[in-house]
């Protein structure tokens, strides 16, 4: 069966404290591996998609890679404002179903 | 541009009552979601529709009813709604196989 599995659930970091969270998956034909962002109160928003292993892709703090197992989100020198949960998805071939992890809840201490 | 638009943003249900959530999005995506969110289990997919005109169950749709009334629009149906019901619903589109555009969800609690 797909699975889909984020770790930790949630981080505590202090200000500038680099860090990484996992995304590990087990699933047959994946087609897109994505991230995204949750604040609270919102609708989670888009961050990157990685379709092969070895794929990296960055913006500002954030940068994301993929193996054939699982995906990093690395986060480095954060910021509180980088405070949020974060998602990761996947869809397969054949079922474009877009298909969510619980989440790592993330704060980022002063 | 207004992206992807959830109404009602909050609404109390006694239990058994009925009530849709409306969601429309502006972008011309194909594909639409209606998903549920409660503490500790993430997002979890209740129905999916790829085109107008389909629709497919997902994860949780035990208790749901959906309406693609055209591409723009995807309604969600509570027949007669439940306190396990409790949550929040979002809505999403996406044109394919990128990113998807989220509403700003729909805070649901049935008494």
């Amino acid at each position: 069966e797909d699975q889909v599995t984020q770790s930790p659930e949630a981080l505590r970091l202090q200000e500038g404290e680099s860090s990484s969270l996992n995304c590990s998956y087990t699933v047959s034909g994946l087609r897109g591996l994505f991230w995204y962002r949750q604040d609270p109160g919102k609708g989670p928003e888009f961050l990157f998609t990685l379709y092969s292993a070895g794929e990296e892709k960055e913006k500002e703090r954030l940068k994301a890679t993929l193996t054939k197992k699982e995906s990093f989100l690395h986060i480095t020198a954060p910021k509180p404002e980088d405070s949020a949960t974060y998602l990761c998805a996947h869809t397969n071939f054949g079922n474009e179903k877009l298909t969510f992890g619980t989440g790592t809840r993330l704060t980022i201490i002063p | 541009n207004a992206g992807v638009t959830q109404t009602p943003k909050f609404q109390v249900l006694k239990t058994g009552q009925s009530m849709t959530l409306q969601c429309a999005q502006d972008m011309n995506h194909n594909s639409m979601y209606w998903y549920r969110q409660d503490p500790g289990m993430g997002l979890r997919l209740i129905y999916y529709s790829a085109s107008e005109g389909t629709t497919d169950k997902g994860e949780v749709p035990n208790g749901y009813n959906v309406s693609r009334l055209n591409k723009r629009e995807f309604s969600l149906r509570l027949e007669s709604a439940a306190p396990s019901q409790t949550s929040v619903y979002f809505c999403a589109s996406t044109p394919g196989e990128s990113e998807a555009f989220f509403g700003q969800g729909t805070r649901l609690t049935v008494v």
